[in-house]
């Protein structure tokens, strides 16, 4: 699996968008970006994916670079619940290999 | 209920015992993982089962850790002679199919304590 590198930790203002980067310079081409999320004692949940494009659901939208290399998941309205560790993931369709991640702080 | 369930919660071992945990995974998913997180790391891949056989047991760290779901539904993870660097929440998780969205959903984990 591909490695992928994130800041160690944000913080954002409740309200405002969270913008939070993840570089993957060495992902091949079948292979997915995911993003997962820790609230603290509790075991990870899944965000959001995507190959190529950009994509959107009700909880984030995903910003994928032209040529793959970095992606940005964007939390449009950021919330004091959003507080957790986030998992960028690049990887095929069954293991998922886990970084360290961004621990995002939303301050009130 | 309706999402993965791990039992139990808490496990408090002394060095040297043999623990069993298990996992009851959302009904109807055919795929399942077993990941363990120490403290402050993301969790690490132990195995992955498709059905009944494990497709994929490239994390487990050595041959005291031994995973089981014979009937393609529940699975134990069992760890012989534990150690007090097998503390650690081990979590598991499962999804619909092997190689479809990669959405794994997982439980909230058995915290191990080796003393």
């Amino acid at each position: 699996d591909a490695k992928t590198t994130q800041p160690p930790s944000m913080d954002c203002a409740e309200g405002r968008a969270a913008n939070l980067p993840c570089n993957h310079s060495t992902i091949s081409g079948n292979e997915y970006v995911y993003w997962y999320r820790q609230i603290h004692s509790q075991g990870p949940q899944y965000i959001i994916h995507g190959l190529k494009n950009n994509e959107t659901n009700e909880m984030a939208s995903l910003i994928i670079t032209e040529d793959r290399k970095s992606s940005t998941l964007i939390l449009p309205h950021a919330t004091l619940r959003d507080t957790a560790v986030y998992y960028c993931i690049v990887g095929g369709n069954e293991k998922l290999t886990f970084g360290t991640g961004t621990r995002l702080t939303i301050i009130p | 209920g309706a999402g993965v369930s791990q039992t139990p919660s808490n496990k408090v071992t002394e060095k040297g015992k043999y623990v069993e945990l298990r996992c009851d995974p959302i009904s109807g998913h055919t795929a399942l993982y077993w990941y363990r997180q120490s403290l402050g790391q993301g969790p690490e891949f132990l195995i992955y089962f498709q059905g009944t056989g494990a497709a994929d047991d490239s994390g487990l760290p050595n041959d005291r850790f031994f995973a089981v779901r014979p009937e393609g539904s529940v699975s134990t993870l069992k760890i012989q002679r534990t150690e007090r660097g097998d503390s650690a929440v081990y979590l598991c998780a499962s999804s619909l199919i092997s190689g479809g969205t990669g959405e794994l959903f997982f439980g909230e984990g058995s915290r191990l304590t080796v003393l």
